[in-house]
C-alpha cells in the first residue's frame, strides 16, 4: 500500500515543490514510478525505477528513495506543473497507484 | 510514432456487457505488456491488470479479477477490455496504457505510453 502526501501542496511558480510517496513494505528493487495528471488529460509517466527520468521529462523533476519513502522534486515550478502528481509500485502484483498529490497554485 | 488509440464514449444500461477497444500502432504490438487503469469520476487512478500480447498472459488485479476480461487481437494490434454484466460503479474513464520495456525483460514495468482513454457511463 503506498501514502502521499501532503493531500494538497500550495506553491508559488517558481518556488520547489517536495512530494511525498510511502510504501508500507519494502518496494521490490526500486520499482516505483511517478506520474503526472492534469485535468481531462491521460496520465504522463515522470519517474520511473526511483530516480531516472522518463523520456523528454524536464530535469527540475527528479526523484529519491530512502528505504519505504520516496520524494518527488521539482525544483522551480512552471505554470504547467499544476497537476495531480500519483506514485505507483511495480515490484509486486499487484502493481498499485497512491492516492496522489494536488499541486496547486498558491 | 508510437501510440494507442482507444474507442469512443459509451453509455450503457445496467446488466448489459460491453468491450472497449485500444489500437496500437509505431511499434511490434507483442512486444510490450498492455495494462488497463479505471479512473472513477473524481478520483484516484486504480491499476486493473496487465495483459502480453504474444501469448495473452494476463495478470488480473484481485479487485478486477473475475469482473472483467481483458483479451488482444494480433491481426489488428488492438487490446480489449471486456464487461459481461455492467453495473452503476463501472461508471470510469477507462485508460489502456503500455510498458515502457520490452516484455522479454521483464513484465515488472511502468506505463510510458498512455491511451487517451474511453469514459464508460452506466445508468438506468
Amino acid at each position: 500500500v503506498l501514502t502521499q502526501s501532503p493531500a494538497t501542496l500550495s506553491v508559488s511558480p517558481g518556488e520547489r515543490a517536495t512530494l511525498s510517496c510511502r510504501a508500507s513494505q519494502s518496494v521490490t528493487s526500486s520499482y516505483l514510478a511517478w506520474y503526472q495528471q492534469k485535468p481531462g488529460q491521460a496520465p504522463r509517466l515522470l519517474i520511473y525505477g526511483a530516480s531516472s527520468r522518463a523520456t523528454g521529462i524536464p530535469d527540475r523533476f527528479s526523484g529519491s528513495e530512502s528505504g519505504t519513502d520516496f520524494t518527488l522534486t521539482i525544483s522551480r515550478l512552471e505554470p504547467e506543473d499544476f497537476a495531480v502528481y500519483y506514485c505507483q509500485h511495480y515490484g509486486r502484483l499487484p502493481f498499485s497507484f497512491g492516492p496522489g498529490t494536488t499541486v496547486e497554485i498558491k | 510514432e508510437v501510440q494507442l488509440v482507444q474507442s469512443g464514449a459509451e453509455v450503457k444500461k445496467p446488466g448489459e456487457s460491453l468491450k472497449i477497444s485500444c489500437k496500437a500502432s509505431g511499434y511490434t504490438f507483442t512486444n510490450n505488456w498492455i495494462g488497463w487503469v479505471r479512473q472513477m469520476p473524481g478520483k484516484g487512478l486504480e491499476w486493473m491488470g496487465i495483459i502480453y500480447p504474444g501469448d495473452s498472459d494476463t495478470r488480473y488485479s484481485p479487485s478486477f479479477e473475475g469482473q472483467v476480461t481483458f483479451s488482444v487481437d494480433k491481426s489488428t494490434n488492438t487490446a480489449y477490455l471486456q464487461w459481461s454484466s455492467l453495473k452503476a460503479s463501472d461508471t470510469a474513464i477507462y485508460y489502456c496504457a503500455r510498458h515502457r520495456i520490452s516484455a522479454t525483460v521483464t513484465s515488472h514495468d511502468v506505463f510510458a505510453i498512455w491511451g487517451q482513454g474511453t469514459m464508460v457511463t452506466v445508468s438506468s
